[in-house]
């Protein structure tokens, strides 16, 4: 069966600093990743996807970046963090087929508080 | 515009009790609706999937009717229980050049009190 693993669970980082948030699926080859973010009484809000090693199409321009260095992982990274990139992360899996009732599952989510 | 409106934006109910939430949507070309369970601090969990010709589904106490003439879909809670306060989450999908795009709802915060 497919999980999917996401860490750290809780951050507390200060302004400036870096970030990284580590994604990995198993059981799945070739997934479609995904990172979300969902600010306090919020929607969630898709930040980056890959639909392969490498790939990634960013949804909003934002301090943010990600990276998808082997297949069933995927990082989200902060060179310098801002008040503002608080938030709870969520990464996901989608898989690669085109079909109509594909799931989106989600990791445990990372609360990321920056001070 | 692809949008995903849902209602009652938060509800309080008491333990036992039915509800029912709402998911209105304007997303074209319609892929299939799949409400989500997130509880506080946790990932979203999948409850139901449905595409285009499916009109119900259930799930345990969960029930989920689809209209795709009205573009709504219902979310049905029998027999309440603690348990089930969480954020109830509608994603619609469709088919873009890319690949299948998710819209989802902003969530009903839904509180079962004793």
């Amino acid at each position: 069966s497919q999980t999917i693993h996401q860490w750290p669970a809780t951050l507390v980082q200060p302004v400036g600093s870096p970030l990284s948030l580590e994604c990995t699926v198993e059981g799945t080859s070739n997934p479609n990743l995904y990172w979300y973010r969902q600010a306090a009484g919020r929607g969630l809000q898709l930040l980056f996807y890959s639909v392969g090693i490498g790939q990634i199409s960013s949804e909003v321009p934002q301090n943010l970046s990600a990276s998808r260095p082997q297949d069933r992982q995927f990082i989200l990274s902060s060179k310098k963090l801002l008040l503002s990139d608080s938030g709870f992360y969520l990464c996901a899996w989608m898989e690669a087929r085109a079909s109509g009732a594909n799931v989106l599952t989600f990791g445990a989510g990372s609360r990321l508080t920056v001070l | 515009k692809n949008q995903v409106e849902q209602s009652p934006q938060s509800l309080i109910i008491l333990e036992g009790k039915n509800c029912t939430l709402q998911c209105n949507y304007t997303v074209s070309p319609f892929s299939n609706l799949r409400w989500y369970k997130q509880d506080t601090g946790r990932g979203p969990v999948s409850l139901t999937i449905m595409t285009f010709s499916e009109n119900t589904k259930s799930n345990g106490r969960y029930t989920a009717t689809l209209d795709a003439d009205t573009k709504q879909s219902s979310l049905h809670i029998t027999a309440s229980q603690l348990s089930d306060s969480a954020s109830y989450i509608c994603v619609v999908s469709y088919t873009a050049k890319a690949g299948t795009a998710l819209i989802f709802g902003k969530g009903t915060t839904l509180s079962v009190s004793s």
